[in-house]
């Protein structure tokens, strides 16, 4: 199974909404990222953030870690059509350098 | 120079042919990963390589076949594919540190493989 699970797995918002999804996963992190793609492109990554961090920002951006509940959130400000992609977490295990990805979810921004 | 390229961006091969997908990186990662994806699937780890070793195979069947020629190059060699087989491939690579992957992997644009 994977070692992420997001939900939604599809969101549908109007321009200038906030999207918000979410990642589970299993077992013990090094760091959790998120990542953006576009009609089945290349992965763009937008924010990594490590195992004893709790929040993280990068402009529209906001990600949080529960380490506790083995969850993390991806918060999308003001959308923008822009925006409209499938978006994924993907995990790094304690040790090595595996990169795991979650289910995904794919926005939909409407103008 | 952040950017991973991959060849060709587009592949059509019968089931006995023999092709090869090449990824390039100049950023000098010492971390490559080849990654499946299917239709409206996240990405499936198939190979990993550190400083140009095999470290992690996702038992992947041996008619996918990886090969890191040096510290920028990754190819993934086909033979005797399967229509299932058909996906997006990515390569990606990433920096490393004690054997750690502690910052965000870059991607390439993929190879959109079609076996008929």
């Amino acid at each position: 199974s994977q070692q992420g699970e997001e939900d939604p797995q599809a969101l549908s918002i109007q321009e200038g909404e906030n999207a918000t999804m979410n990642c589970s996963y299993k077992t013990s992190i090094n760091n959790l990222q998120w990542y953006r793609q576009n009609s089945g492109r290349g992965l763009v990554h937008l924010i990594l953030i490590r195992s004893n961090e709790r929040e993280k920002h990068s402009g529209r951006l906001r990600v949080t870690l529960d380490t506790s509940k083995k969850s993390s959130s991806l918060l999308i400000t003001a959308s923008r059509a822009a925006d409209t992609a499938s978006y994924f977490c993907a995990t790094n295990k304690a040790a090595g350098n595996k990169l795991t990805f979650g289910g995904g979810t794919r926005v939909l921004v409407k103008p | 120079d952040t950017e991973v390229t991959q060849t060709p961006k587009h592949l059509v091969m019968g089931m006995t042919n023999k092709k090869s997908l090449k990824c390039e990186q100049h950023m000098g990662h010492r971390a490559m990963y080849w990654y499946k994806q299917k239709a409206k699937k996240p990405p499936e780890l198939m190979f990993v390589y550190s400083y140009e070793k095999l470290s992690i195979n996702e038992s992947v069947p041996s008619r996918f076949s990886p090969e890191c020629p040096n510290s920028s190059l990754l190819n993934l060699h086909l033979h005797a594919l399967q229509p299932e087989d058909s996906a997006l491939y990515l390569c990606a690579s990433s920096q490393v540190h004690h054997g750690l992957l502690n910052t965000e992997a870059f991607f390439g644009q993929g190879t959109r493989l079609t076996v008929v």
